[in-house]
């Protein structure tokens, strides 16, 4: 079992819909966690950080850690073609170290 | 402002020659930092890392190698490289307890 999972996708959807990407992970010790996206041809690009369990919120983004279940989500409102991109999810370890999902393909059909 | 620079952009290079790909951060100090490689559809794989100037540590063993000449400079390398080191080779940095931030990378393809 990997450290972390994250489906691939592609997830398509229509412009303005609603858009859920998850990950799970297997280690109940991981407390930070974060969510980058990445345009083709580009470095990641950090999105949001959180710690512990909850919500964070930041404009039309919402990131959810939910340690019971071990599973974190990433909810993006209102969402435009320019949020085209894969979605990468990493937990930090002990070491400071990153674990990372494999990325969702995110498509948002105008 | 912390910026990351990362060259080439693109690089095409023949099997069994020489590599060196450069990073260099502006904006901050004794900064952690870090080489990736990303594979299509994949997640990043880390390769090396550096906590201080001179101080690498390898987290797979391949045919690459990595230095920190100055604090702000991270350089990956390779003598003669290999089929399988083409890929995206991403630089990051970190300091203290923040999340790491990336370049944008080097695609290099190997002939």
């Amino acid at each position: 079992q990997k450290e972390v999972e994250q489906d691939p996708g592609p997830l398509s959807v229509p412009e303005g819909a609603i858009v859920s990407l998850n990950c799970t992970y297997s280690n109940s010790a991981f407390q930070y966690f974060m969510w980058y996206r990445q345009y083709s041809r580009k470095g990641p690009e950090l999105l949001m950080y959180t710690y512990s369990s909850g919500n964070k919120e930041d404009g039309r983004f919402t990131a959810q850690v939910d340690k019971s279940s071990k599973y974190i989500s990433l909810f993006i409102r209102d969402s435009q073609p320019s949020d085209s991109a894969t979605y990468l999810c990493a937990i930090r370890d002990s070491n400071y170290q990153l674990i990372w999902g494999a990325g969702t393909k995110l498509i948002i059909k105008p | 402002s912390q910026t990351i620079h990362q060259w080439p952009a693109t690089l095409v290079q023949p099997v069994g020659s020489p590599l060196s790909l450069e990073c260099t951060v502006e904006g901050t100090s004794n900064p952690n930092l870090y080489w990736y490689r990303q594979a299509a559809g994949r997640g990043l794989q880390l390769l090396f890392y550096s906590v201080g100037i001179g101080q690498i540590s390898s987290e797979v063993p391949q045919n690459l190698s990595a230095s920190r000449p100055q604090d702000r400079q991270f350089i990956l390398s390779s003598k003669k490289l290999l089929l399988s080191d083409s890929g995206f080779y991403l630089c990051a940095w970190r300091q203290s307890n923040q999340p790491q931030h990336f370049g944008d990378g080097t695609r290099l393809s190997i002939l």
